[in-house]
């Protein structure tokens, strides 16, 4: 079945640091490949998403690359802030599965001033 | 921005109760989905729906029921809440099913629960 495996958290970094939060993922087929973020207190909202190979996803300063050669999608920012304090959640979707978001356990991360 | 509500946002409630935690979408989505979240963050499929009159169970074991009579709205009932229903619970709506390729999830802001 499907499963993805990101890094283990807590995650905690100065303001302007670079942010990498590895994502690997398992599954049959084309899934497209996700990332989801979680501020305190609150619901999840799309960061970014790919649909094919080679795909790249960005939003607010984020970027992820599907690589399919290496079943990874790594979400990264060059120079977190404060305001990215939040639990990331790496997903996919289709790749066999018929009925479900197949996520990673979430990683929290946390930006200090 | 999505528009999906849940309702109410936190709800404190006594062991034995009944429970009804509510969400709706004006999107007009077929397939909802409900998702508990434990203290360690993780995320279990309890319910979903492909539609009116639609309902199955997903991963995690759950003793809440679920009904879709209307499009719009997928509630979660508790027939006597107990402390080990305490816990986030996070609704869902997609307009295609999660198993095709490029189908997004939208989420509401979560009701967090507390059975004392």
């Amino acid at each position: 079945g499907n499963s993805v495996t990101q890094m283990e958290g807590p995650v905690t970094l100065s303001e302007e640091a670079f942010l990498t939060i590895n994502c690997t993922y398992t599954a049959t087929g084309y899934p497209s490949l996700f990332w989801y973020v979680q501020y305190p207190g609150e619901g999840l909202q799309l960061l970014l998403k790919a649909t094919k190979a080679d795909d790249k996803g960005s939003n607010k300063g984020f970027e992820a690359t599907y690589r399919k050669e290496t079943t990874s999608f790594h979400l990264e920012k060059g120079s977190v802030q404060v305001s990215d304090s939040a639990v990331y959640f790496c997903a996919l979707s289709g790749g066999g599965s018929n009925y479900k978001l197949t996520f990673g356990k979430g990683t929290l991360l946390t930006v200090n001033p | 921005e999505a528009d999906i509500y849940q309702t109410p946002r936190y709800l404190v409630i006594g062991t034995g109760k009944k429970i009804t935690l509510e969400c709706s979408q004006t999107m007009g989505h077929d397939k909802m989905y409900w998702y508990q979240q434990d203290p360690g963050m993780e995320l279990h499929l309890i319910h979903y729906s492909y539609g009116v009159n639609s309902t199955e169970k997903g991963d995690l074991s759950s003793e809440s029921t679920v009904s879709r009579i209307r499009t719009e709205h997928f509630p979660l009932t508790l027939e006597s809440a107990r402390p080990s229903h305490t816990s986030q619970y996070l609704c869902a709506s997609s307009e295609w099913g999660l198993g095709r390729s490029n189908t997004e999830a939208f989420f509401g802001q979560g009701t967090r629960l507390t059975v004392v």
